[in-house]
């Protein structure tokens, strides 16, 4: 299985709204979705799991969506501290697999 | 408060050996799976292998079995990640991480490089 994600990069201002895509190349349960960030120099955090579920203390403009093959991202009202590299993951099999991300710059 | 501290992490040649430790702390350790996953330079993440709270399970990246074993301590709350024959595509930051649904806390990682 094969995560795709898009776009590579996403160039946005804050206060705007950022939609980052994940498709898998096969389809998959909702319960095995997750996203992380990851600034410079940092480990990932995890943002969402099963598909839509926030992670403690994560922000309400955080939001996550899809099912089967295609995987939704989204940030409303972009604030300069989520500006950072984003990751979907997928579990299966008692493998997880990660897609190559998606850098979200100013 | 969850705490993950990697150590063990250096500079190995080609077919050298190194074992990573990750000391856990704030949790009921042998509760939790734990797994291992790594970021080469500039690059994504790869996740390595992963293993039950117990210890009786163990799952591995096509990319690293047979070559990297990961075992725990549950009486020391330390997961371990042994390298053997290392490459130089097996030099990353390794970062442990504990699983609930996804990975929720990870550690800060131990870089590992393998070069001659």
């Amino acid at each position: 299985i094969v995560l795709t994600q898009s776009p590579g990069t996403l160039s946005l201002s804050p206060g705007e709204t950022a939609t980052l895509s994940c498709r898998a190349s096969q389809s998959l349960s909702r319960s095995s979705s997750a996203w992380y960030q990851q600034k410079p120099g940092q480990p990932p955090r995890l943002l969402i799991h099963d598909a839509s579920s926030r992670a403690t203390g994560v922000p309400g403009r955080f939001s996550g969506s899809g099912s089967g093959t295609d995987f939704t991202l989204s940030i409303s009202s972009l604030e300069p501290e989520d500006f950072a590299v984003y990751y979907c993951q997928q579990y299966t099999g008692s493998r997880y697999i990660f897609g190559q991300g998606t850098k979200l710059e100013i | 408060e969850v705490q993950l501290l990697e150590s063990g992490g250096g500079l190995e040649q080609p077919g050298g050996s190194l074992r990573l430790s990750c000391a856990a702390s704030g949790f009921t350790f042998n509760t939790y799976a734990m797994t291992w996953v790594r970021q080469a330079p500039g690059k994504g993440l790869e996740w390595v292998s992963s293993i039950s709270a117990s210890g009786d399970g163990t799952y591995y990246a096509d990319s690293v079995k047979g070559r990297l074993t990961i075992s725990r301590d549950n009486s020391k709350n330390t997961l371990f990640l042994h390298m053997n024959s290392l490459r130089a595509d097996d030099t990353a930051i390794y970062f442990c991480a504990r699983i609930v649904w996804a990975f929720d806390h990870w550690g800060q990682g131990t870089p590992v490089t393998v070069s001659s």
